[in-house]
Parts: structure tokens; sequence; C-alpha cells
């Protein structure tokens, strides 16, 4: 079972240039986020959507931008990337009812903006 | 508003000692509480979650944690630590009064088991 696919693992990226990057599952869970780690400062969240169709904003949502157009897939974009946004980008999802299921990451999508 | 506290950034424990890393929280209802670990270069994993019940909870590598209302504390715990114990650990809580909002993460605390 694949679980969390995100794509890229790894990617440079100019300042001013747009980037958007996949995440798709597989496992038909309900509620997907996106984290960003930074050291010393753990997991913050960006984004994130309870069902398809929806999303809403998290402790980082400035400079990203969501969709959730179908249960899989779930892409964050940066209009314009700036070297703040050099970090590491989570993607996970969970089964959310009774909102005690566990989130399932992905393996991460490594960015740096130059 | 659900925070948590990891009041320490790196632990070290010798191979076979008993380990303890701690975690705290704040709720303005019950609290759900989890535990990750996220070995290098790798997405998160959990290992366990406290619900509702006992107030000890068994999870997955042989760890374990202890629901401490009182003390709004939920410190993870192993009898006997292994070298591939190593590892960065989350607690995260989620309150059961906000609905359903996102997990909340603490920064993490860094694990190094030294043979």
């Amino acid at each position: 079972t694949a679980g969390i696919t995100q794509a890229p693992t790894s990617q440079i990226l100019a300042a001013g240039r747009s980037m958007t990057l996949r995440c798709t599952q597989d496992m038909r869970h309900n509620a997907m986020y996106w984290y960003r780690q930074d050291l010393g400062l753990g997991l913050r969240l960006i984004h994130y959507s309870n069902t398809a169709g929806t999303t809403g904003k998290g402790e980082v949502p400035d400079g990203y931008s969501v969709s959730r157009a179908n249960t899989d897939d779930f892409p964050l974009t940066l209009a314009s990337a700036v070297p703040s946004q050099t970090s590491v980008y989570f993607c996970a999802s969970s089964d959310s009812s009774g909102f005690v299921g566990e989130l399932f990451f992905g393996e991460g999508s490594r960015l740096t903006v130059l | 508003a659900q925070s948590v506290a990891q009041p320490e950034d790196q632990v070290n424990v010798a191979e076979g000692n008993p380990l303890t890393v701690k975690c705290t929280y704040s709720v303005s209802g019950n609290p759900y509480l989890f535990w990750y670990v996220q070995y290098p270069n790798r997405g998160l994993q959990f290992l366990l979650k406290y619900i509702t019940g006992d107030n000890l909870v068994k999870g997955s590598y042989g760890f374990e944690a202890e629901f401490n209302k009182s003390q709004t504390s939920f410190h993870l715990k192993k009898p006997s630590a292994l070298v591939s114990d190593s590892a960065l650990y989350f607690c995260a809580v989620r309150d059961l009064l906000s609905g359903n909002t996102p997990l909340v993460f603490g920064k993490g605390t860094r694990l190094s088991v030294i043979a």
C-alpha cells in the first residue's frame, strides 16, 4: 500500500518562481494536511482540508494556497517563492471520524528557495 | 486554544537504560494526545495515542506513555533503550472541545541512545 505519495522529493527553486508540491493518498481518508518542518520550530500547519471541497488555514498560511478537488489529492502551491519558504514540507492524512484518528505522513518534499 | 510543550530539545541515554521523553499540554476540554517518531530523512510515524480509559498507553516498538491529568503531562517511556530508538520524537494534542481541528505538534525532542 502506497499510503501518502509526495512529489517532488527535492527541489531547488529561484525566488519569485511558482511551485506546486503534489500530495496523493490512496487510503480514502477524509482529512488532509500540509505541514512545514524547520529546525527549532518543529512542525507547523500551513493548510488543511477536513473533506473534499473544503479547506482551512493553519498556523502559517501566508504565501501558500491549496485546493481539494477530490478525496485523494491535496496540492500545495507557492505562487511566488521567497527564501523563507525554504523548508521540508510534509503532507498527511487521517480518517477523521470521531477526531481520534492518527495522521499518516508522506516522506516529505525538501524545497530550497534561492 | 490548545498547545503542547516538549521541554527538552535533546535527551541522551545509554543503551539498555530506561528512557523518558517529556510532554506537557494545555487544552480547554479533554485532550487527545499522540506521540510520533521521525527517523532521518523520513516522514513522521505514529507511535501511540491516548483518547480515554487506562492512563498507561502501550504503543509500537515497546514504547508506552502515561497520561497524567493533574500534571497535564503525557511522557513517553521505554524500559530499555535501543540504539535504533535514536530519532526525533514529537508529542501532539487535539482538544476535544475544539471540534475537528488539526493536531498541534510540539517542537520535538531528539533522542540519542549511546551504545
